[in-house]
């Protein structure tokens, strides 16, 4: 089992916001990463640090953090943001790198 | 731009050693950043391996460290994964990543190849 813990599914109507969460006890001193994948493709990075998006990245999409949950916030979703979300940060040692389990997320 | 490809064997028998080798395009491994793997089994999440700095320094995952080896070959800009006594467990698709260790990112990514185990 994963040391973040992330809600398997959640769905979101179009054009709402949608939040996903990770919980973990690294989070309280670490900032976790955020990762988009679809089907058959690689993960993409889609928010790291403090709330920093890469380029090429919508600004709809948004991180933050409140004690041992970090959150990665859809604000508008589209059909395109349809997809599995990954969070990855250290674990409680700080010396190992994990993911969390993956949200997939519905867009209806 | 930074480009990576995996390569090695798409089956490998259970018991023997799983090998892949990244290369990198677009950057240069000696000029910085850690290089890792991460795998995903077949509808499963993702999973860190470890990671290499040019150096040679490397990070490993803790439940994996005693099977696996990563090394690094500045000379052809690669680096490479090494995981022995392979199980059904180990089939999934590898990614090659380069990590931002400092920040806490993986930033560019490989395709991945799938890597089954089967007798």
């Amino acid at each position: 089992s994963s040391e973040l813990t992330q809600d398997p599914a959640v769905s979101v109507a179009l054009g709402q916001t949608v939040r996903i969460t990770c919980q973990g006890d690294s989070l309280r001193s670490y900032y976790a990463s955020w990762y988009q994948q679809k089907p058959g493709q690689a993960p993409v990075l889609v928010i790291y640090g403090k709330n920093n998006r890469p380029s090429g990245i919508p600004d709809r999409f948004s991180g933050s953090s409140s004690g041992n949950t970090a959150s990665l916030t859809i604000t508008g979703a589209q059909a395109e943001d349809e997809a599995d979300y990954y969070c990855n940060s250290r674990d409680s040692s700080g010396n190992a790198w994990v993911f969390g389990g993956g949200t997939k997320l519905t867009v209806l | 731009q930074v480009q990576l490809q995996e390569s090695g064997p798409g089956l490998v028998k259970p018991s023997e050693t799983l090998s892949l080798t990244c290369a990198v395009s677009g950057y240069s491994i000696s000029s910085g950043y850690y290089w890792g793997w991460i795998r995903q089994p077949p509808g499963k999440g993702l999973e860190w391996i470890g990671s290499i700095y040019h150096s040679g320094s490397t990070y490993y995952n803790p439940s994996l460290k005693s099977r696996v080896t990563i090394s690094v070959d500045t000379s052809k800009n690669q680096f490479s994964l090494k995981l022995s006594s392979v199980t059904a467990a180990d089939t999934a698709v590898y990614y090659c990543a380069r990590w931002d260790m400092g920040v806490g990112l993986f930033d560019y990514w490989g395709q991945g190849t799938l890597v089954t185990v089967s007798s």
